[in-house]
């Protein structure tokens, strides 16, 4: 039990397709954050909710929406993605700032076919 | 801005050689936060060590041990005595120490560094 689960670990979707990846953390945490990891590339952060509002949306396609309905759970919305957009999509979790570590969940491997 | 540099892309070691992990940052602010963390074929990100930018000492859990020096900008990370286990990729990372109200920082991550430990 990692405290920060993510569903569904495995996704294969069409270009035309609509789907939502789940995250939820029971660790009572108030700041919430979508990573993308690419092959051969740093991860990068997408979106930061803090409090349960977007605190920064780190200039990322329309084609991510993502949702914070309360602090224990994130969604990320995806609809007509492109195959660039296959990726680890990373779940993470933090209390405050960066002084108290950040929870990361085991990610959705999404492949866009 | 931030940016966190892990200059070796994939290392293979032999069981039970020592082995060290690079990691050198760069940040305006004075007060931060360095972060390890490791990756497994798995996918999830496991916690190993954070340290704040006013603490240098030196730390040791286990086969793990950990050199910061704020002088050189660097924080890296160290295994003695490999095991097979330990094969994964290894992220530092920085944060800086204060955000927006409530938290929600920006945790900027290195490229990552392959340790292949093998028999």
């Amino acid at each position: 039990e990692t405290g920060v689960t993510q569903t569904p670990r495995h996704l294969v979707m069409g270009m035309t397709n609509k789907k939502s990846l789940k995250c939820e953390q029971h660790l009572g945490h108030n700041a919430m954050y979508w990573y993308k990891q690419s092959a051969k590339k740093p991860l990068e952060l997408m979106f930061v909710y803090s409090l349960e509002e977007r605190v920064e949306n780190n200039s990322v396609p329309s084609r991510f929406s993502p949702e914070c309905p309360n602090s224990s759970h994130l969604f990320l919305h995806l609809h007509t993605l492109q195959p660039e957009d296959s990726a680890l999509y990373l779940c993470a979790s933090s209390q405050g700032a960066g002084k108290y570590g950040y929870t990361f969940g085991s990610g959705t491997r999404l492949t866009v076919v | 801005a931030q940016k966190v540099t892990q200059a070796q892309t994939e290392i293979s070691v032999v069981e039970k050689e020592d082995v060290t992990l690079d990691c050198v940052y760069e940040t305006r602010d004075t007060t931060y936060y360095l972060f390890w963390y490791k990756q497994p074929p798995s996918g999830e990100l496991v916690f190993l060590i954070r340290r704040n930018s006013f603490d240098e000492q030196n730390e040791i859990s286990g086969r793990y041990s950990w050199n910061f020096q704020k002088s050189t900008s660097s924080f890296n990370f160290t295994i003695t005595a490999s095991q097979v286990v330990d094969s994964a990729v290894y992220f530092c990372a920085l944060s800086e120490a204060e955000g927006v109200t409530g938290g929600g920082n920006k945790l900027t991550f290195g490229t990552g560094t392959q340790l292949k430990v093998e028999l």
